[in-house]
């Protein structure tokens, strides 16, 4: 299985400054399509995961543009530009290229 | 606007088979374009994903439950089912639901129900 290691696992941040969440795989997430298949998903207290980002850097539609990806081979990185109240939370990242899919511990995003 | 809804009993005895179902509604089941997923995460821990079904009748399961992993879709219905047998206290978790696209530019997790918690307790 491809392990997702998360860095860090709790984050206070100030509310209107930036936050930056890490995740490495163990190994290349490069699909044999050429596709990087890693996601980011949020879930706040009592909710569903919530897709963020997909292909690295992909937001889905109605997700605010303060969340952003990047990454290549197998380190990536999910940034907040400007942390808000309702961004309170645990972060996933997600890897979908290989069989079974598997998920970062998580990072848990509090308001300082 | 597509919406799913995981459903099932919420209460399951030791060694006996979890079974639940999701339903797909304002859309339909059968267009073929997606994979059906099914996830679980234990109260305050990570999320694990448990497998995924196809109305062609393809399915892929996680190697950790795959040996009492069964999944399916019925299209009459429009949904689609999760069993999971000889189960015990550590399969107390929400299972959730969700849709994966079939093609590359959608091969991501954006729809997930809101999940059900099963608890495994006699």
């Amino acid at each position: 299985d491809i392990v997702m290691t998360q860095t860090p696992l709790s984050s206070p941040v100030t509310l209107g400054q930036p936050a930056s969440i890490s995740c490495r795989s163990s190994q290349s997430l490069v699909h044999g399509d050429g596709n990087i298949y890693l996601s980011w998903l949020q879930q706040r207290p009592g909710q569903p995961p919530r897709l963020l980002i997909y292909k690295i850097s992909k937001r889905l539609s109605g997700v605010p543009d303060r969340f952003s990806g990047s990454g290549a081979g197998t380190d990536f990185t999910l940034k907040i530009s400007r942390v808000e109240a309702e961004d309170v939370g645990v972060y996933y990242c997600m890897q979908v290229t290989q069989f079974p899919y598997t998920f970062g511990q998580g990072t848990q995003l509090e308001i300082k | 606007q597509v919406q799913l809804q995981e459903s099932g009993p919420g209460l399951v005895k030791p060694s006996q088979t979890l079974s639940l179902i999701c339903t797909v509604s304002s859309g339909s089941i059968s267009s073929g374009n997606y994979y059906w997923s099914w996830f679980r995460q234990p109260a305050g821990k990570g999320l694990e994903w448990i497998g995924r079904s196809h109305i062609s009748g393809s399915t892929n399961y996680n190697p950790s439950l795959k040996s009492r992993v069964t999944m399916s879709v019925d299209t009459s219905k429009n949904h689609f089912s999760l069993k999971l047998s000889s189960v015990t206290a550590a399969d107390t978790a929400v299972y959730y639901c969700a849709r994966r696209g079939l093609s590359s530019g959608d091969w991501y997790f954006g729809l997930w129900g809101r999940g059900t918690l099963v608890t495994v307790s006699s």
